[in-house]
């Protein structure tokens, strides 16, 4: 059973600095691994979408990794703006029709 | 473009109460899948329709929910009699071809039962 954790669970920041959300998953037979950014009251917001044959995306200031021999991925913010505060999910997809969600970091840049 | 609509935005309601939430997806997509998101358990995957026919809907917690997609461009999830413990944060979500490609999500209905 696959299952997806995110640590930190909340990471506070000042603004301009680089930093990286850690997501780690057990069962590495993924097809891909998608990061969301969540702000409050609102829906999630596919970031970066990552297939199974790749290493990394990247979208402006971010940048998404995949390691699935080591079961982790990053996701990489540079330069960060207190507009970047929010929380960002990872979701691992398996197989079958279930995407799996970790908890989230909750990120907050100061300004 | 309109992404996936979602309504009410918000709803409270009393326990034993029939409550329905309602999802636009976007247009063009042709899978739909319904979300629940609490603090205890995070965002669990309720039910998943392809071309309006539920494929997996083993995520729906009790007999008292129940989802429909009449056509391609509308859905309903359905609690009845509502509890307090259904008290969460329900997203609908769409995309084109269904697992594994992107999902894009609705605002969602926060859902309150006293």
């Amino acid at each position: 059973k696959q299952e997806v954790t995110q640590i930190p669970a909340a990471l506070s920041v000042p603004e301009g600095e680089n930093l990286v959300l850690n997501c780690s998953f057990t069962d590495s037979a993924i097809y891909n691994l998608q990061w969301f950014r969540q702000d409050p009251g609102k829906g999630l917001t596919s970031l970066l979408l990552i297939q199974s044959s790749q290493r990394e995306q990247t979208s402006g200031r971010l940048n998404a990794s995949l390691d699935k021999s080591s079961g982790r991925s990053t996701l990489y913010i540079a330069a960060s703006q207190p507009g970047d505060s929010a929380t960002y999910l990872c979701a691992a997809y398996t197989g079958g029709f279930k995407t799996i969600f970790g908890a989230g970091t909750r990120l907050f840049v100061k300004a | 473009d309109a992404g996936v609509i979602q309504s009410p935005r918000h709803e409270v309601t009393e326990m034993g109460q029939e409550v329905t939430l309602r999802c636009k997806p976007i247009s063009g997509h042709n899978s739909l899948f319904w979300y629940r998101q609490t603090m205890m358990r995070g965002l669990e995957l309720l039910i998943y329709f392809n071309n309006n026919v539920p494929i997996d809907d083993s995520g729906m917690p009790e007999d008292r929910f129940s989802a429909k997609m009449p056509n391609a461009s509308f859905s309903t999830l359905k609690i009845q009699p509502s509890e307090p413990r259904d008290s969460a944060v329900y997203f609908c979500a769409s995309s084109l071809g269904g697992p594994p490609n992107e999902q894009f999500f609705g605002p969602g209905t926060r859902l309150t039962v006293l």
